[in-house]
């Protein structure tokens, strides 16, 4: 059974660095093929791909947001860690973290999302 | 970037009709796309994906069609549980790309 779960703070300044902690269970960051991405979802609005990361420590990102977002795989405590750096109102959002299969690409598994608020 | 496009952005239905959902994307896709639903407070769920495969575990009055850039969610007979948000998503290039959700609410 595959579970994530997110984890972070729920409050961040502007101009400070977010960083998310994504640990899951039932499958393995090792294993060929399987990615772990970062989604977020402005309240009340849509859901907006972040990054990746697979198997393989291959990473992609967001052009809108690279040069701002970190991620990287700790698979030996099975968890993914995002950072974001210089937080503004506007990346206020529930983020949510979840697994896919390279080659098939979709989320077929997501974690329940933490509320990150950014405000002064 | 691919633009991903839904119509309608609101839908009312009463249980038991036939809705559909269109999503329309600015590049041909080659079938790369998903179905997600999102009920208020909840982590969106696959339902669908490359256009026309139904995820394990989904009910049959869900189904997918089109290609290229053209593509259709269809719910056979509407019940109380699918009164969500839809949202298509793109993964045939990146960045991946998620269309701005339709919202299917009660007539």
């Amino acid at each position: 059974q595959i579970t994530l779960k997110e984890s972070g703070p729920t409050l961040v300044k502007p101009t400070q660095t977010l960083t998310l902690t994504c640990t899951f269970s039932g499958f393995a960051l090792s294993t060929s093929g399987v990615g772990v991405a970062w989604i977020r979802q402005p309240p009340g609005k849509a859901l907006e791909w972040l990054a990746v990361i697979y198997w393989n420590d291959d990473k992609r990102y967001s052009p809108s947001l690279k040069s701002r977002l970190t991620i990287t795989k700790d698979t030996s405590k099975n968890q993914v860690v995002l950072t974001m750096t210089d937080m503004d109102p506007l990346d206020t959002a529930t983020y949510y973290c979840t697994h896919l299969m390279h080659y098939w690409f979709y989320f077929d598994y997501w974690g329940q999302g933490t509320l990150v608020t950014v405000s002064s | 970037d691919i633009q991903m496009t839904q119509s309608p952005s609101t839908l009312s239905a009463s249980v038991g009709d036939r809705v559909t959902i269109t999503c329309r994307a600015t590049q041909s896709l080659n079938s790369w796309l998903a179905w997600y639903q999102q009920e208020p407070g909840k982590a969106p769920k696959v339902l669908i994906h490359k256009a026309s495969i139904l995820q394990s575990g989904v009910p049959s009055r869900f189904s997918g069609s089109g290609s290229g850039t053209e593509f259709t969610l269809t719910i056979s007979s509407l019940q109380p549980d699918d009164f969500a948000t839809y949202y298509c998503q793109q993964y045939n290039s990146y960045p991946w790309t998620f269309g701005q959700g339709t919202r299917v609410e009660i007539k």
